[in-house]
């Protein structure tokens, strides 16, 4: 979900539950977006990519799916763990180059044992 | 995995003080770019750089700012008059060929005074 100046959207699951971040982008012609993790003093982490020729994409716990007609990109974490707890970062490529990314404003995922 | 370093972690300094921050890219990299984030607020990206010269840059790099790569290692950002507002951890991120996921660094924490 979107989110206003400092209060960003907030998930809490307990270990074990499977979690799922949602990510609104806004352009249209965006053909790459990733999913980034960023602990607390560290930078983003990056965690799963996918492009715009694709609906799903799976990694090791992690899954994005990319629904291009709402432009809309969820990150779904299976058994999710005490050390997923972070906040997350939905980024879309703008233009042409795949160093230029536009991130969202992130939800902070935290992770009860 | 290989790791983007950035120097110092934190720096204070005094309003119209010139600073510079400094990366040390993943050795076989070619691609270079500063994001910032100030608290609370989305990731932004600031410039990108290749073969020694700005490939793209944002509003937000007016001409305060500067980057280079002087002795072909560090990948530098200076900001050579700070104001209040360039407060904000600012991330060096690399990629080999521009093409596939940003690694970032761990960034360096300014704060003007």
């Amino acid at each position: 979900g979107e989110s206003v100046g400092l209060h960003l959207p907030t998930l809490s699951v307990q270990e074990g539950d499977n979690s799922i971040i949602n990510c609104a982008y806004s352009n249209s012609a965006s053909d790459y977006f990733i999913w980034y993790k960023q602990e607390s003093g560290k930078g983003p982490q990056f965690i799963i990519d996918i492009r715009s020729n694709m609906d799903k994409r799976q990694g090791q716990r992690v899954t994005v799916l990319l629904n291009k007609t709402v432009k809309h990109l969820s990150l779904q974490i299976a058994a999710t763990q005490p050390g997923d707890s972070a906040v997350y970062f939905c980024a879309e490529k703008e233009g042409t180059s795949y160093g230029k990314l536009t991130f969202g404003q992130g939800t902070i995922l935290t992770v009860h044992p | 995995e290989p790791e983007v370093t950035q120097t110092p972690s934190h720096q204070v300094t005094q309003m119209g003080q010139e600073v510079i921050l400094r990366c040390v890219p993943i050795s076989n990299h070619l691609y270079f770019y500063w994001y910032r984030q100030i608290l609370g607020q989305k990731v932004e990206f600031l410039v990108s750089f290749y073969n020694n010269e700005i490939s793209e840059k944002s509003e937000i790099f007016d001409d305060q700012f500067s980057v280079e790569r002087p002795d072909g290692s560090n990948f530098t950002l200076k900001i050579r008059s700070t104001k209040l507002e360039d407060s904000a951890m600012y991330f060096c991120a690399t990629t080999l060929t521009g093409r596939e996921k940003l690694f970032f660094g761990s960034g360096t924490q300014l704060s003007v005074l």
